[in-house]
Formats: structure tokens, C-alpha cells, sequence
């Protein structure tokens, strides 16, 4: 069971609109920033927002990221096959002193 | 060019020890906390420890704590990760990742390297 909590999976088709949310506490999403990370298969994650909503240089602006008390979002607007892809929240825990990761989102595109 | 590479990895029994490392290039190494995040086959990410920049700070999740060490050496730009009386659920990939820092007080990961496989199995 992971600290923060994630959908397991999600499904849409291309060219439409997805979030993905990440519930947590005040320990951390309330009070620390959170990212997101894209992990192909067989791959390394990757960054994909920072800081709640900010976009590394090179990440496609089609990527969004919110935050909302002891809650995350990520969003993925105009969706395209190589968006398949599990995608992670994290941040630091307070409590814990370590960081957490979400379960994970397994995206599908129809 | 920002690289991470592991090593390490392998084939091990239960109660037995291996040592992981993290080559790191491209970057001021010494300026960096990082860390190690783990992924058991076909699960998530799971965080296993990080290190401050000096050494001079460890943190662990609670599942390795006694049994792992993180450390580092700044003059080799190497991170490493001792793993003592290993279990079978310490099977997993196991990721170093950069730990940056926006507005000096905020943290995320920023790179990865492309992980080592931990097999613990009699």
C-alpha cells in the first residue's frame, strides 16, 4: 500500500484529455512540492513536472501538473500512442523522512 | 551530458551481501544529494535512501534500515549502496537518481541512471 494514492490504471482516446490524480496528507503533498514521472517500459523514469506544475526544459507542453491541498494533478491533453506509459507522483514525507512514491498510473490510449 | 550509471547488480542468496554503485559524469557530483529508488518486478517505485552532498546526512525507508548503507565518494563521483542480509523481497532494479533543487528548498529527480538488477533467490 503506497503513501500516496494513485488510479491504476486509465484509458482514453488519442487526441483527447487525461488527468491523473495523487491523493497524500499533510505530511507531504500538503506540505511539500510534488513531481511527476513518465516510466516506459523497460525504462528509467523520467521527469515530467517539478515543483507542483512546473515543466522541465524539454518535457512537451501538452503535460500539466496542479495542486490542491493534499492533492496532485497530473493532465495530458492531446493524446498520443507514446503516452502509454506508467506515470508516478512523489514527494517528501514529514513524518516519515523519506520520500514517497504514488502506485502508479498505467495510461492507455485507445 | 548528465550520465548515471549502476553496476553491481546480480544473483544472490537470502542472508547474503552485494554493493551497488552509481558512476556519475557531467556534472558537479559533490553538489548533489542522491539517492537509490527501487522497482521489485512489475510493481512501482519504492525509495530506498538518499545522501546529503557532504555524506553528512542519511536517510532510509524503514525496510532497509540496519541492513543498508548509502554512502559516497565526492573525489571518485561515485554513490554506492551496501546491501547486508538481503531478503527475497529486496529483488528489484535498482535506480541512483539525482536529487535537484528548485528555489533552494524543493527537491525532485531530475536524472536517472538506467538501473541494475538485484536477484535474491536460493
Amino acid at each position: 500500500q503506497s503513501v500516496l494514492t494513485q488510479p491504476p490504471s486509465v484509458s482514453e482516446a488519442p487526441r483527447q484529455r487525461v488527468t491523473i490524480s495523487c491523493s497524500g496528507s499533510s505530511s507531504n503533498i500538503g506540505s511539500n512540492a510534488v513531481s511527476w514521472y513518465q516510466q516506459l517500459p523497460g525504462k528509467a523514469p523520467k521527469l515530467l513536472i517539478y515543483y507542483d506544475d512546473l515543466l522541465p526544459s524539454g518535457v512537451s507542453d501538452r503535460f500539466s501538473g496542479s495542486k490542491s491541498g493534499t492533492s496532485a494533478s497530473l493532465a495530458i491533453s492531446g493524446l498520443q500512442s507514446e503516452d502509454e506509459a506508467d506515470y508516478y507522483c512523489a514527494t517528501w514525507d514529514d513524518s516519515l523522512n523519506g520520500w514517497v512514491f504514488g502506485g502508479g498510473t498505467k495510461l492507455t490510449v485507445l | 551530458e548528465v550520465q548515471l550509471v549502476e553496476s553491481g547488480g546480480g544473483l544472490v542468496q537470502p542472508g547474503g551481501s552485494l554493493r551497488l554503485s552509481c558512476a556519475d559524469s557531467g556534472f558537479t557530483f559533490s553538489s548533489y544529494w542522491m539517492s537509490w529508488v527501487r522497482q521489485a518486478p512489475g510493481k512501482g517505485l519504492e525509495w530506498v535512501a538518499n545522501i546529503k552532498e557532504d555524506g553528512s546526512e542519511k536517510n532510509y525507508v524503514d525496510s532497509v534500515k540496519g541492513r543498508f548503507t548509502i554512502s559516497r565518494d565526492n573525489a571518485k563521483n561515485s554513490l554506492y549502496l551496501q546491501m547486508n542480509s538481503l531478503r527475497v523481497e529486496d529483488t528489484a532494479v535498482y535506480f541512483c537518481a539525482r536529487e535537484a533543487r528548485y528555489s533552494n528548498s524543493w527537491f525532485y529527480f531530475d536524472y536517472w541512471g538506467q538501473g541494475t538488477l538485484v536477484t535474491v533467490s536460493s
